[in-house]
């Protein structure tokens, strides 16, 4: 069975901070790997795509990389800011018939 | 094209009854996917089409759970009979195909009183 683990489920920091949200999966035989920012009661918006051919990928202040070998993917959020609070997702996608998500990670970030 | 669009955005029934949502993809997307998601859980799968075709169906998706995508377009997902267990947030998403990742609209709040 499928399984996506994120790491910490909360965090809360100060402006400014750079910090890093932990993705774990199961299934190596991955296709893709997505990151996506939830904010409260919305849909889900697109952040990152990384490809299984890919290590990482990076738009803005954001960076993700993708380790099949190991099972992990990071974002990387340089430079906070309280804007940047909502629940960040990461889902893989194995057979190309639909994403497996983690619980997500909810961050604060305080001014 | 503005993305993918859903409606309505909430939806408040009684239990008992049912319940039709509508979800339109971007136009030259030919995957569109149904996840449902509870508070504090991430998106679950319920089902995939590739244009017309329903491909895939999740054990979720009880017998009281239909999904159509008529002509490989829009598709609308049907709930019978609503149990307040029904209660959770439905997403819907499409895709050219996994190389281009999946675009989500902004979901249905479905509450079962």
């Amino acid at each position: 069975k499928q399984e996506v683990t994120q790491i910490p489920a909360a965090l809360s920091v100060p402006e400014g901070e750079n910090l890093v949200l932990n993705c774990s999966f199961t299934d190596s035989a991955i296709y893709n790997l997505q990151w996506f920012r939830q904010d409260p009661g919305k849909g889900l918006t697109s952040l990152l795509l990384i490809q299984s051919s890919q290590r990482e990928q990076t738009s803005g202040r954001l960076n993700a990389s993708l380790d099949k070998s190991s099972g992990r993917s990071t974002l990387y959020i340089a430079a906070s800011q309280p804007g940047d609070s909502a629940t960040y997702l990461c889902a893989e996608e194995t057979s190309g018939s639909r994403l497996t998500f983690g619980e997500g990670t909810q961050l604060t970030v305080n001014p | 094209d503005t993305g993918v669009s859903q409606n309505p955005r909430h939806k408040i029934t009684k239990r008992g009854q049912n319940v039709t949502f509508r979800c339109d993809p971007i136009s030259e997307h030919n995957r569109l996917y149904w996840y449902r998601q509870t508070l504090g859980q991430g998106p679950e799968f319920l089902t995939y089409f590739q244009n017309e075709a329903q491909l895939e169906k999740s054990r979720l998706l009880s017998d009281r759970f239909s999904a159509e995508r008529p002509k490989g377009s829009f598709s609308t997902l049907e709930i019978q009979r609503t149990e307040q267990g029904d209660s959770a947030m439905y997403l819907c998403a499409s895709s050219q195909g996994y190389l281009y990742g999946y675009t989500f609209g902004s979901g249905t709040r479905l509450t079962v009183v």
